[in-house]
């Protein structure tokens, strides 16, 4: 079982690169998430999306953009790479149903280093 | 404001033993859904255990449970019999069940487990 697939684990930047993380899942969920955890600190959320076509912002979404084109597939853009944005990212998903109890389920993260 | 407070930034707990992580958390919604997930050292997050605003009972899981006392705003994650394997950040999550809301994460507490 697959579940969330994030690509790549790990990346280095240099400042002002761009570069997607990628993420799929196999489940059908609707909902998928982008999160951010900076060193020491809880998720905070970037993007997410309710289905194929519909994205909305989250807590941070300065200096990302996403798509979600297919409902396996939101990948997440980062254009001219700052500093600031060196953190662990992490991809999420859950099914539409009963939306209060709805868990998610998580890649294993991306650690990027921008230098 | 802050959706979800985790005062504890970390906690030691003697092997065997029972620790209680804290987690207030602020909504004025009456449906919603409280979350712990379990960060290990690999970085993945695990959920462990759910709570829901309407829920008569203190949800269990194994050797967890939660103290969710709705008057006091707190879902604190009581641990039993404490392993080394237990020792991992721990985030208490938030979803407001109005509208399309997501998962709003603390910043997490680290339990060491002490043999």
């Amino acid at each position: 079982n697959a579940g969330v697939t994030q690509t790549p684990k790990f990346r280095i930047l240099k400042i002002g690169q761009s570069m997607t993380l990628q993420c799929t899942q196999d489940m059908n969920h609707n909902y998928m998430y982008w999160y951010r955890q900076d060193p020491g600190m809880g998720l905070k959320l970037i993007y997410y999306s309710v289905g194929a076509g519909i994205t909305d912002k989250g807590e941070v979404p300065n200096g990302y953009n996403v798509s979600r084109s297919t409902t396996e597939d939101f990948p997440l853009r980062l254009e001219l790479a700052a500093p600031s944005q060196t953190s662990v990212y992490f991809c999420a998903s859950s099914s539409k149903r009963d939306r209060v109890n709805e868990k998610l389920f998580f890649g294993s993260g991306t650690q990027l280093s921008v230098l | 404001a802050q959706k979800i407070t985790q005062t504890q930034p970390g906690m030691f707990v003697q092997e065997k033993e029972a620790v209680t992580l804290d987690c207030t958390y602020d909504t004025s919604d009456p449906s919603y859904g409280l979350f712990w997930y379990k960060q290990p050292s690999s970085g993945e997050m695990i959920f462990l255990i759910y709570q829901g605003s309407y829920d008569q009972q203190n949800a269990t899981e194994g050797r967890y449970s939660l103290n969710f006392q709705k008057a006091r705003k707190s879902a604190n994650l009581v641990i039993s019999a404490s392993q080394l394997g237990d020792s991992a950040m721990y985030f208490c999550a938030m979803r407001e069940g109005s509208g399309n809301t997501p998962l709003v994460f603390g910043k997490g507490t680290r339990l060491s487990v002490i043999a």
